[in-house]
């Protein structure tokens, strides 16, 4: 079947923009993640989804980040007034279990 | 809380020889391990885990990780590599309820000819 889709998978955009990032889960998983991967901080959790509740919301490095959850489906993580340091790959993942998580191809910010 | 730490930041290996990735996690909880891969230009794809049981999993494609709950560690071998194990390889822990993994900094494993 057809994996967890990420989309765009590129984007580009000046500083102090605004940025959605859209995520796209395996279909019926409950449970849905969203992690950044960058050079200095290699893999970082931001936030967790179950259903369309947050949980977890304990990684989002400031106010500027938010994500919502549709429908127990489609998920958006929005990036406000955007900054250099926020330029990485996100990724999103999701899953069925508490035991294993699928991850998408990831989109690549980068803020110039 | 709970933190993971591979040990080498690459290894480089030639082909057919034997390597091991090193990973050690605390936690003060019960947890879960994993080990994912990322190939050049691809997505994280979920190696092997362990959740219970047997101490050593096992992959499809002949690698294998033992957790050691009082070294606190869970390397993973493979004892004849391919070039196209060229990859970087990354540890990661979840508590046993689930929830978000924690990532180690990942090895890059590099096979030559």
């Amino acid at each position: 079947g057809a994996g967890v889709s990420q989309s765009p998978s590129n984007k580009v955009t000046e500083k102090g923009k605004d940025v959605e990032l859209r995520c796209d889960p395996i279909s019926g998983h409950t449970a849905l993640y969203w992690y950044r991967q960058s050079l200095g901080q290699g893999l970082e959790f931001l936030i967790y989804f179950q259903g369309n509740s947050a949980p977890d919301k304990s990684g989002l490095p400031s106010d500027r980040f938010s994500a919502e959850r549709t429908g127990g489906s489609v998920s958006t993580l929005t990036i406000q007034r955007t900054q250099q340091e926020d330029s990485a790959v996100y990724l999103c993942a999701s899953s069925e279990t508490r035991y294993e998580q699928y991850f998408g191809p990831g989109t690549r910010l980068t803020v110039t | 809380a709970q933190s993971v730490t591979q040990l080498d930041s690459q290894v480089p290996v030639f082909e057919e020889a034997p390597v091991e990735l090193r990973c050690n996690y605390s936690s003060s909880v019960s947890v879960y391990l994993f080990w994912y891969v990322q190939y050049p230009n691809q997505g994280l794809q979920l190696l092997l885990k362990y959740l219970s049981g047997s101490t050593l999993v096992e992959s499809i494609n002949g690698f294998e990780a033992e957790f050691n709950k009082s070294q606190t560690s869970f390397h993973l071998r493979k004892p004849s590599v391919h070039i196209s194990d060229t990859a970087e390889y990354f540890c990661a822990v979840s508590t046993n309820q689930g929830g978000k993994l924690i990532f180690g900094q990942g090895t890059e494993l590099s096979v030559k000819p």
